[in-house]
């Protein structure tokens, strides 16, 4: 069974830069797995982020950018705000199986 | 605007079945991969099933397979997840999600439906 890992949680100050990294226990992400970024915060449904690695969507604010880094799929938050803090959760497409990442919590303090 | 509204969700015993309901406005429905995804209470998201735009390819998590069954009415703009053979593992806000136009993409999702196993 495929594993996607991320890290439990991350703490970053307003105005500055994280980098939040999605890894796949069969090997390095490709984006051939079309990774795909989503934010949820407490009580609230997922809202989507990123597709396809980089892809922003309509409503995705310019401060966050996917990309793939060092073999795994990574969100990178930019200038970050108060609001951001939240879990976030990659998805990684294996073959046709979708499988959701363990999330991380980000803390802006 | 898009829309996705689940229900259906509530208190079921072990063993038993439920079925969700996942009614979609705003957009060509028919034209659209649906996905369920779940979240159990104070965990992460998991992916259970997804449907393709005309209801003839369907995927499950192994978790599910042989147990749950996703299906929809493209004339009735619904997606549906019947869950048979409830376990307490399966208590989970249930979320139903659309598959965007780009292969692999998930964006829009409903606000979800709380499904609870107990005796």
């Amino acid at each position: 069974q495929t594993v996607v890992t991320q890290e439990p949680s991350l703490t970053v100050s307003p105005g500055g830069t994280v980098t939040l990294t999605c890894a796949s226990s069969t090997g390095a992400v490709i984006s051939g797995y079309y990774p795909n970024w989503f934010l949820q915060k407490p009580g609230q449904a997922p809202r989507a982020l990123i597709y396809g690695t980089s892809n922003k969507h309509s409503w995705t604010p310019a401060r966050f950018s996917g990309s793939l880094l060092g073999g795994k799929a990574a969100l990178t938050l930019s200038g970050v705000q108060p609001e951001d803090e939240a879990d976030y959760y990659c998805l990684l497409d294996f073959d046709g199986i979708p499988v959701f990442g363990t999330g991380t919590r980000v803390t802006v303090v | 605007e898009v829309q996705l509204v689940e229900s259906g969700g509530g208190l079921v015993q072990p063993g038993g079945s439920l079925r969700l309901s996942c009614a979609a406005s705003g957009f060509t429905f028919s034209r659209h991969w649906m996905h369920w995804v779940r979240q159990a209470p104070g965990k992460g998201l998991v992916w259970v099933s997804r449907i393709n735009s005309d209801g003839s390819y369907t995927t499950y998590a192994d978790s599910v397979k042989g147990r749950f069954t996703i299906s929809r009415d493209n004339a009735k703009n619904t997606v549906y997840l019947q869950m048979n053979s409830l376990r307490d593992e399966d208590m989970a806000v249930y979320y139903c999600a659309r598959g965007g136009t780009a292969t692999g993409t998930v964006d829009y999702w409903g606000q979800g439906t709380l499904v609870t196993v107990s005796s």
